[in-house]
């Protein structure tokens, strides 16, 4: 099967901990993306790559690290340093500048 | 800045009827848009595209329609059915590639 997984799909985090959230694509897609969904708000970006060894800042980078050392994979860290972190997490990936398809999401609650 | 935005944040129909949710967008540089379906507790659904150089695409039951002159976006769902219910989402690119989405608006179609 073709598509995007994310892990896990519950994840639980304490007060001061880093946690990092798995995103995986065999669809060979080029560029991949972590979003933030919040209640009654649209998608926000975290972070970007369009190529491996490569990602940017989106709009609310702050207290989140990514890396892209394989184009298959994106990890998402939510360090402590995000005072808010409770939230839907959501990964996507598309052929640069094309249509971005998601994966079932990462539902992060701070306990 | 980016703004996309839908006029109603519900809509409610009876089963069979056509739905249509609406869209506006602010930047008249975006070229390509996205209508997504969002199920409860999951990811983002493509539904239907369309590029700055059409105005009007169908698919299955959907049909998206392009206004350029005011901005506006609209998903129209034929013969609306229960598996429908979900929060439909408008996304735009922009020249720099990235997207940006709308709140959604939820549908919720009663039998």
């Amino acid at each position: 099967d073709g598509g995007i997984t994310q892990s896990p799909k519950y994840l639980f985090r304490k007060e001061g901990q880093n946690v990092t959230l798995s995103c995986e694509q065999n669809l060979n897609h080029d560029a991949m993306y972590w979003y933030r969904q919040d209640p009654g708000q649209g998608l926000r970006l975290i972070y970007y790559s369009q190529i491996v060894n490569d990602f940017q800042k989106g709009d609310i980078a702050e207290g989140y690290s990514v890396s892209r050392e394989k184009k298959e994979s994106f990890p998402l860290t939510v360090t402590s340093a995000q005072k808010n972190p409770t939230a839907f997490y959501l990964c996507a990936s598309s052929e640069v500048a094309d249509t971005q398809y998601f994966g079932p999401g990462t539902r992060l609650t701070v306990l | 800045g980016e703004s996309v935005g839908l006029h109603l944040p519900t809509l409610s129909v009876q089963e069979g009827d056509n739905s249509i949710i609406n869209c506006a967008y602010s930047n008249s540089a975006s070229d390509y848009f996205i209508w997504y379906k969002q199920e409860s507790g999951k990811g983002p659904q493509f539904i239907i595209d369309i590029r700055s150089n059409m105005d009007k695409r169908q698919g299955q039951r959907v049909t998206v329609l392009l206004n350029k002159t005011v901005k506006h976006l609209s998903l129209q769902i034929a013969a609306t059915q229960p598996g429908d219910s979900a929060v439909y989402f408008c996304a735009e690119q922009n020249t720099g590639n990235q997207f940006y989405f709308g709140t959604g608006t939820s549908l919720t179609v009663i039998p």
